[in-house]
């Protein structure tokens, strides 16, 4: 059975970028059939679709937070990871890592989440 | 892109059946049969309910049923129970080769 652990910062200053890593276990993330995602969560509030990639290298982000994320793999590691640049108070949320079931596009496995704090 | 739309809230009492609408666009929902829908309990992670519009993960209630009409999907849960007190999400594909998220439902069991 799949596992996804995130891990990372849990404050990080305005203007600088954020930086998550997702240590996936159980399976390889080389393996075919699944996009690596990252979701958001604002407090209180809905997920938000940030982005994800394949274990090729191909990725789709949220048009809305294209510019400023980059999301890479590391299939020696078994991981993948976010970058978020010029952070500000709006992109405290809790991040969540995630499989995404390319044939059907669902989401069937999701680490805990961490809460990142924009603050200085 | 836009959130899908849901309504902030429903209730219904133990042994009912609710139904909550999700409506997006001809770029989105209209477009694909890529509907799922997740279970959310406060402090978790969402967990997936409903996917392919209508299909069921295994060891997911049959009390949870899904179906598409147009631009509007809709989840409905039948014989309510206290446990189903939940946030629920709907999400689509999307033509920008994304997924989007509704704005979540809040489900208060009476």
């Amino acid at each position: 059975q799949v596992q996804l652990q995130e891990s990372g910062p849990g404050l990080v200053r305005p203007s600088e970028t954020l930086s998550l890593t997702c240590t996936v276990s159980g399976d390889p993330v080389r393996a075919g059939g699944y996009y690596w995602t990252w979701v958001r969560q604002h407090p209180g509030k809905g997920l938000e679709f940030i982005g994800y990639i394949y274990y090729s290298g191909e990725t789709y982000y949220n048009p809305s937070l294209r510019s400023r994320a980059s999301i890479s793999i590391d299939t020696s590691k078994n991981q993948f990871s976010l970058k978020l640049h010029s952070m500000t108070a709006a992109d405290t949320a809790v991040y969540f890592c995630a499989r995404d079931r390319s044939a059907s596009e669902y989401f069937d496995s999701w680490g805990q989440g961490t809460l990142v704090t924009v603050s200085s | 892109q836009s959130v899908l739309t849901q309504p902030a809230s429903v209730s219904g009492s133990v042994g009912q059946s609710i139904t909550i609408s999700c409506t997006g666009t001809s770029s989105d929902v209209g477009r694909y049969e890529y509907v799922s829908w997740y279970q959310q309990y406060p402090g978790k992670a969402p967990k997936v309910i409903i996917y392919d519009v209508s299909n069921r993960p295994s060891g997911v209630s049959n009390r949870f049923s899904g179906s598409k009409s147009g631009k509007t999907a809709s989840l409905t849960i039948s014989g309510l129970q206290a446990e189903d007190e939940a946030d629920y999400y709907c999400c689509s594909y999307t033509t920008t080769t994304t997924l989007v998220f509704g704005g979540g439902t809040k489900l208060t069991v009476l």
